[in-house]
């Protein structure tokens, strides 16, 4: 499985757009893109996916590098309740489809 | 609500007792997934049923551990003997059977082992 590198930790102001990298540069070509977030004592929340292109739900957007070796979540417009553990996750479509989290970004979001 | 939900969401055990767990997947979702998540930790993978069917199990579920789905509908694990060790997060997710498979987690169980 493409392993991923996140910051640890980042800040942003609420209302301003919140930019979360990672890195992912041994992804394979059957290999997704997935994004969820974990706020404190909360099961994860899935955000968004892709494989290629560029997409936009009604919680973020994702932005893949054309060569897909990085990556970069959108929060538009952060709000308090945005503060979570953001995880970016190399999804192998085999047989499981199970999720290998890493540590993921701590992202606070400041009043 | 039609989400995942799981029961209890939190238990406090003595060493050496039996616990299980419960989880309900979103309806028509025919993969269950088990996950086990430490403190400060990001969730760890522990086992996956296809309908009643259990595909694959990590290494980090020890023959302590077991977990069915009877019907293909509602799963449950079952930790015997308790450890401190097994203080953790138990998250149950599911997931579709079209597309990408994107899994959908519940709120979890909070094992605490005293």
């Amino acid at each position: 499985d493409a392993k991923t590198t996140q910051p640890p930790s980042m800040d942003c102001a609420e209302g301003r757009a919140a930019n979360l990298p990672c890195n992912h540069s041994t992804i394979s070509g059957n290999e997704y893109v997935y994004w969820y977030r974990q706020i404190h004592s909360q099961g994860p929340q899935y955000i968004i996916h892709g494989l290629k292109n560029n997409e936009t739900n009604e919680m973020a957007s994702l932005i893949i590098t054309e060569d897909r070796k990085s990556s970069t979540l959108i929060l538009p417009h952060a709000t308090l309740r945005d503060t979570a553990v953001y995880y970016c996750i190399v999804m192998r479509m085999d047989s499981s489809y199970k999720l290998i989290f890493g540590s993921g970004t701590r992202l606070l979001v400041r009043p | 609500d039609t989400g995942v939900s799981q029961d209890p969401r939190h238990k406090i055990t003595k060493r050496g007792q039996n616990v299980t767990f419960r989880c309900d997947p979103i309806s028509e979702h025919n993969r269950l997934y088990w996950y086990r998540q430490t403190l400060g930790q990001g969730p760890e993978f522990l086992t996956y049923f296809q309908n009643e069917a259990q595909l694959e199990k990590s290494r980090l579920l020890s023959d302590r551990f077991s977990a069915e789905r009877p019907k293909g509908s509602f799963s449950t694990l079952e930790i015997q003997r308790t450890e401190q060790g097994d203080s953790a997060m138990y998250l149950c997710a599911s997931s579709d059977p079209t597309g990408t498979k994107t899994q959908y987690f519940g709120p979890g169980t909070r094992l605490l082992v005293l």
